[in-house]
């Protein structure tokens, strides 16, 4: 088994400033994602990951970088942070094409 | 590109019901993986069952789904709705091009006694 924590929890920043959301996952997977989740919008890619070092942007990258170093994490941040991208972050993991991705319980940020 | 569509963003219904929540995509790839997605309230979205096999049900707690290419579906069902059903559901697809899942818009599962 493995686990995916995101860090931190609950995030709370100011227009304009920049923000960053970690995720760490000791499931040994390849492949990591991120994804934003708005109220009634389903879950929408930023960017993705399928090694250390790779970055492919998903549907919703601009507005946000991404760094990958290591295997096990994958950082995402908001460059300059606004109020009408106030949702959930939810980062993911899998070993591969076909198999299922795993969440991490989220990060949730609300912009001021 | 591929897209998956969820005809339904809230389905409501009565304990003891059938459940259908209705998933179609599109894709140009002849072998496509389909899954379903379940995210319980305050939790994050976890697999409830997926598919790569044409005209083949599988099932998991429950609820069961079978791909038709042919009509490039796949409809997550259940017998009998439980409160503990409801939920938000996401039908996603997966194609070999590459590893990313698209998802549908979800649908919104109520359960009520």
């Amino acid at each position: 088994g493995g686990i995916i924590t995101q860090t931190p929890k609950f995030l709370i920043g100011q227009e304009g400033q920049k923000l960053t959301l970690k995720c760490q996952q000791n499931f040994n997977h390849d492949t990591m994602y991120w994804y934003r989740q708005d109220s009634g919008k389903g879950l929408r890619l930023i960017y993705y990951s399928i090694t250390e070092n790779d970055l492919q942007k998903g549907d919703l990258s601009e507005g946000y970088d991404a760094s990958r170093e290591k295997k096990s994490s994958f950082s995402l941040t908001v460059t300059s942070a606004q109020k009408n991208e106030m949702a959930v972050f939810l980062c993911a993991s899998t070993p591969g094409q076909g198999y299922e991705q795993y969440f991490g319980p989220g990060t949730r940020l609300t912009v001021l | 590109g591929d897209s998956v569509t969820q005809t339904e963003g809230l389905v409501t219904l009565t304990e003891g019901l059938p459940v259908m929540l209705n998933c179609t995509y599109q894709t140009i790839y002849s072998n496509p993986f389909l899954f379903w997605y379940v995210q319980h309230l305050n939790e994050s979205p976890r697999l409830l069952l997926k598919s790569f096999t044409d005209n083949k049900r599988t099932e998991h707690q429950g609820f069961h789904a079978t791909l038709h290419k042919s009509s490039s579906s796949f409809h997550l069902q259940k017998s009998s709705a439980q409160l503990s059903d409801s939920a938000l559901y996401y039908c996603a697809l997966s194609t070999s091009s590459g590893q990313k899942l698209v998802f549908g818009q979800g649908t919104i599962l109520k359960v009520y006694l």
